[in-house]
């Protein structure tokens, strides 16, 4: 069974731009959700979706926003981008949304200069 | 407000000894533990994971013992390989299936 998949790896990108970064979880699971990993904080809550719908959310600003399609596939987009959102973004997918076990992709590592 | 901690950001083992990673946490609604290892350029897997209602959770080299008077958990590995050495996650979960939250991470070293 394929893992969960991330894209893109990496990503350069200039203050005030915005970003779209995709994740595709594990066939059949529903849940995903997307946390940002900065050095020294671990990982940071964002949100999760759920069948199409947003479940729970971290305390990010309104900039950090997702959605989910029917397939599962997620999508995480950063509008108006600041230095400090320099990260790695991890997603991870669960079979239910109450599942106490996640399965993490890859990660995409976002530069913002 | 950091709910989990991890407060030694790092740890150095000899290979064969025991490596023990402690966490700890502040609120007492957490009702399930689980802790992750991450390697460079990928991401977190799950290690292995231990409920409220138990102390102590064994698999392989990996046990996990929860303390809950304390709100203390540790991990610990025995005997130590090499390949250990990564960044290991501690996680806890609020109940009623919300977020996990994780702490910010020990990078362990485990010298051959």
């Amino acid at each position: 069974k394929a893992g969960v998949t991330q894209t893109p790896r990496y990503l350069i990108k200039t203050r005030g731009q915005q970003v779209t970064l995709s994740c595709s979880p594990i066939s059949g699971h529903r849940s995903v959700s997307w946390y940002q990993q900065t050095p020294g904080q671990g990982l940071q809550f964002l949100f999760e979706y759920f069948s199409e719908t947003q479940r729970n959310k971290g305390n990010f600003p309104g900039r950090f926003s997702g959605r989910q399609f029917s397939n599962s596939r997620s999508e995480m987009n950063v509008s108006t981008l600041e230095l400090g959102d320099s990260a790695l973004y991890l997603c991870a997918s669960s079979l239910l949304t109450s599942s106490y076990e996640q399965y993490f992709g890859p990660g995409t590592r976002l530069t913002v200069t | 407000d950091q709910q989990v901690k991890q407060n030694s950001p790092s740890l150095s083992v000899q290979e064969g000894r025991i490596s023990i990673l402690n966490c700890d946490y502040t609120n007492s609604m957490f009702d399930y533990f689980l802790w992750y290892k991450k390697y460079p350029a990928e991401g977190p897997t799950f290690l292995i994971s231990i409920s409220s209602i138990k102390d102590k959770n064994e698999d392989g080299r990996f046990t996990v013992f929860l303390n809950k008077s304390a709100k203390h958990l540790s991990l610990h590995i025995v005997p130590s390989q090499p390949g250990d050495s990564a960044v290991y996650f501690c996680a806890a979960r609020k109940p009623y299936g919300q977020n996990f939250v994780f702490g910010p991470g020990t990078r362990l070293s485990v010298l051959p």
